[in-house]
């Protein structure tokens, strides 16, 4: 079965600690692995999407990597306005015509001034 | 940039009602999605759809219907609201990178 795992559920930082999120799938061929953050109220927004093991992403303070089990979301002196959900998602290669994404359940991160 | 818009942020409705949720993209996407959100539960698909009256179960859809009269209007229904159907919708539409674009999400309650 399909599956996606994120760690931890929650995370608390000081500004300036970096750290790493982590994203563990299970899917029968990958098609791509998306990264978005999540606000309290809102919608997701999009941030990355990974296609090949070893491939890696840069935004900001953000850098998100891929191999063939996980994915990895490393956050660098991260600033209190970081603090959001991350989600993950994986798309399967037999779902590529319908574009269903199988999602994590989030890692809530906290950055404290 | 992608936008996707719901029809509204906030909504109240009684048990038994029929409510409507919309969607619009502005990107001429084929792909559109609707999910609903929960703590604990995360994000969970409810139906989806690959082209104009087009349409196809997702995970849960008990008690939900949709519409998908124009490629760029993606409508969830519920047939008769109930209280376990108070939740957060997120509606969202996919592109050629199959990177899905989710709209600002509509806060509904059943009472």
């Amino acid at each position: 079965e399909d599956q996606v795992t994120q760690s931890p559920e929650a995370l608390r930082l000081q500004e300036g600690e970096s750290s790493s999120l982590n994203c563990s799938y299970t899917v029968s061929g990958l098609r791509g692995l998306f990264w978005y953050r999540q606000d309290p109220g809102k919608g997701p927004e999009f941030l990355f999407t990974l296609y090949s093991a070893g491939e890696e992403k840069e935004k900001e303070r953000l850098k998100a990597t891929l191999t063939k089990k996980e994915s990895f979301l490393h956050i660098t002196a991260p600033k209190p306005e970081d603090s959001a959900t991350y989600l993950c998602a994986v798309q399967a290669r037999n779902s590529s015509n319908t574009g269903k994404l199988i999602f994590g359940q989030g890692t809530t991160l906290q950055v404290k001034p | 940039d992608v936008k996707v818009t719901q029809s509204s942020r906030y909504l109240v409705k009684r048990t038994g009602e029929k409510v409507f949720l919309e969607c619009v993209q502005d990107m001429d996407h084929e792909n559109m999605f609707w999910y609903r959100q929960d703590p604990g539960l995360g994000l969970r698909l409810i139906y989806f759809s690959y082209d104009v009256k087009m349409k196809e179960k997702g995970d849960i859809p008990e008690g939900y219907s949709v519409s998908r009269e124009k490629k760029e209007r993606f409508s969830l229904i519920l047939e008769s609201a109930s209280t376990n159907q108070t939740s957060m919708y997120l509606c969202a539409s996919r592109d050629v990178s199959y990177e899905q674009y989710f709209g600002p999400g509509t806060r509904l309650t059943v009472t």
